[in-house]
Parts: structure tokens; sequence; C-alpha cells
């Protein structure tokens, strides 16, 4: 089976410090992507990747950025941690259209609170 | 823009009952609705999808119904059971490519032993 993995389960920041969340998979997909969960607004997408080096903003990228240096770890980044970033955030990994496997696999999530 | 409305909101059945969850979307140019069930403490896991050239599709006690027309599509579990206790997101593809999902706001299922 797929895994993907995040690296912290639950986070604790404070406002205004940099923070990096870590994803690795293990299938040696090409798609990877970051979306947050909020109760009441499903799965919102931040930013997602195709491949090392490549990235696309997704519907809410204003305040993060991202980072894929190697083709199994994606990394989302918050520059400047702000309270409304308070959120599940969760990691998938996708195999490329075409190869008879549409849907995502996701980690476990990390849940970060910004005091 | 682009919307998934899901409906109900939580939903509680006894053990044995059939649960159903709706969506409807806005995209006409749609052709991928999965869905997924998060667990408690879990990521959400895709349970079963439909392509829009298919109007059902079933995988043992799960089945997704379809109606481009109406652009609405449903999941129905029948003989409900405690593990199916869940969060259910319906999602729609945006465009041509798989990558642009759209996530409706979930459901609650409760089913009572």
């Amino acid at each position: 089976d797929v895994k993907v993995t995040q690296s912290s389960r639950y986070l604790v920041k404070r406002t205004g410090e940099k923070v990096f969340l870590e994803c690795v998979q293990d299938m040696d997909h090409e798609n990877m992507f970051w979306y947050r969960q909020d109760p009441g607004l499903g799965l919102r997408l931040i930013y997602f990747s195709y491949d090392v080096k490549m990235k696309e903003k997704g519907d809410i990228p204003e305040g993060y950025s991202v980072s894929r240096e190697k083709k199994e770890r994606f990394s989302l980044i918050l520059e400047s941690a702000s309270t409304n970033q308070t959120s599940m955030y969760l990691c998938a990994s996708r195999s490329p259209a075409g190869q008879g496997h549409y849907g995502y696999t996701f980690g476990s999530g990390t849940r970060l609170t910004v005091v | 823009g682009e919307n998934v409305e899901q409906h109900p909101s939580t939903l509680s059945v006894q053990e044995g009952d059939s649960a159903v969850i709706k969506c409807t979307y806005s995209d006409s140019a749609s052709n991928y609705f999965p869905w997924y069930k998060q667990e408690l403490g879990k990521g959400p896991q895709l349970i079963i999808d439909i392509r829009s050239n298919v109007g059902e599709k079933k995988d043992q006690r799960i089945a997704v119904t379809l109606n481009k027309t109406a652009k609405h599509f449903s999941l129905h579990i029948t003989e409900t059971q405690p593990e199916d206790s869940a969060v259910y997101f319906c999602a729609a593809r945006r465009g041509t490519s798989y990558d642009k999902v759209i996530f409706g706001p979930g459901t609650s299922l409760s089913v009572i032993p």
C-alpha cells in the first residue's frame, strides 16, 4: 500500500514563526498536494506539484509556499504563521492519470495551532 | 465559482439501515466524482468513484449514482455497520485535470448499534 507520512501529528507555533510541514510518500508518485481541512469547509487545496521543483497554486495559496526538492518529499511552508492558519493540514499523493487510479492517498494530517 | 454542496451535514442511522448522502456540483464540465471516508484521527481514504460515462457503480455495500443532467450524485450505504461511522466527503473534478478536485463540506455519519 502507498504510504504518505506527515512528520508531525500535532504542532503548536507562535504568531510570526516560520513553520515547515513535511510530507513523504513511498510509492514514487509524481503528483503531491497540500490541503487544509476546516469544519464546514471541507478540504481546500493550497498547492500541488507535478514533479520535482514544479509547483502550482491551488485555491488558497496566500500565506503559504512549498518546496519539492526530491520526488518523494513535499514541504509546506508558512512564512509567518498567523492565527487564521490554525487548521488540520493534509498531504496527499497520486499516480498520474492513465495509470488506472485517479484518487488521492492522504496522510494522517498535521493539526497546527498558532498562538 | 465552482462549488460542491453536500447534504446532510450529520446523519444518524440504526445499524442495518441504509444511509444516503447527496451532493450537487456547479461545473457542468466535471466528469469525475470520488468519495472519501475519513475515520477519526486518520486522513481521508478513497472508497468509490464514478466517471460521467457511467450512471451507477457498486462495490459491495456501497453504491454511487450520478445524474449529470441535474448535476447530482449520491452515495448509498446499505446494511450499515458501526465501522461505517466516519465523515464522508464527496468531490468533483474541475476541468480536464484530475488534480483540480473540489470537495464538499462533509457528512458526519453515525451508525448506532
